[in-house]
């Protein structure tokens, strides 16, 4: 079945230092990927997404591109703020058709912490 | 600008009670989730609706029961909580099928004893 594996946290960086979470995924076909982000106290945020091979999903100084070849869509961001605290989930969506277009499979998330 | 809005943000129960997780969006969206998020579990697919009358299990849906009479409400129900169910529960709707961003609920904490 579909999974999404991503690094494990915390992960404590000092503000305006590079940012990178790894998420790999398992899945047939071309599915469609998204990273979330949760800030505390609330739910869950798209940050960005991508759709098919190569594409480069971009937000908030965020990015990710999805690599076919490596299965991978790794968050990052050249240099991070204090208020980009927060739990980040990689996530997957199967396709466009059928019953597992209607479900997103998440990672079990990585909490940031980013300290002046 | 509510958005998704859930209800209660806490509650606790004991094991056998029985309760309605409450979830509404004003946003027309037809379809609507709701998930599970256990520590170290990431988040899991409990049940969908893709409209009014229409609703289908996802990932993890025993123990749990849902509705969809209207297009903007979406209750999750516990017939006989069980500890197993201590989660933290959250709604999410889209407007597009099954291509739209999904937008969540800011949560409901649950515990049972």
């Amino acid at each position: 079945g579909n999974s999404v594996t991503q690094m494990e946290g915390p992960v404590t960086l000092s503000e305006e230092a590079f940012l990178t979470i790894n998420c790999t995924y398992t899945a047939t076909g071309y599915p469609s990927l998204f990273w979330y982000v949760q800030y505390p106290g609330e739910g869950l945020q798209l940050l960005l997404k991508a759709t098919k091979a190569d594409d480069k999903g971009s937000n908030k100084g965020f990015e990710a591109t999805y690599r076919k070849e490596t299965t991978s869509f790794h968050l990052e961001k050249g240099s991070v703020q204090v208020s980009d605290s927060a739990v980040y989930f990689c996530a997957l969506r199967k396709g466009y058709s059928g019953a597992g277009s209607y479900q997103l499979t998440f990672g079990k998330g990585t909490k940031l912490s980013v300290i002046p | 600008n509510a958005g998704v809005t859930q209800t209660p943000k806490f509650q606790v129960l004991k094991t056998g009670q029985s309760m309605t997780l409450q979830c509404a969006q004003d946003m027309n969206h037809e379809y609507m989730s709701w998930y599970r998020q256990d520590p170290g579990m990431g988040l899991r697919l409990i049940h969908y609706s893709v409209g009014a009358g229409i609703t289908d299990q996802g990932e993890v849906p025993n123990g749990y029961n849902v509705s969809r009479s209207t297009t903007e409400d979406f209750p999750l129900r516990l017939l006989s909580a069980a500890p197993s169910q201590t989660s933290v529960y959250f709604c999410a709707s889209s407007y597009s099928i099954p291509r739209g961003e999904l937008f969540f609920g800011e949560g409901s904490r649950l515990t049972v004893l």
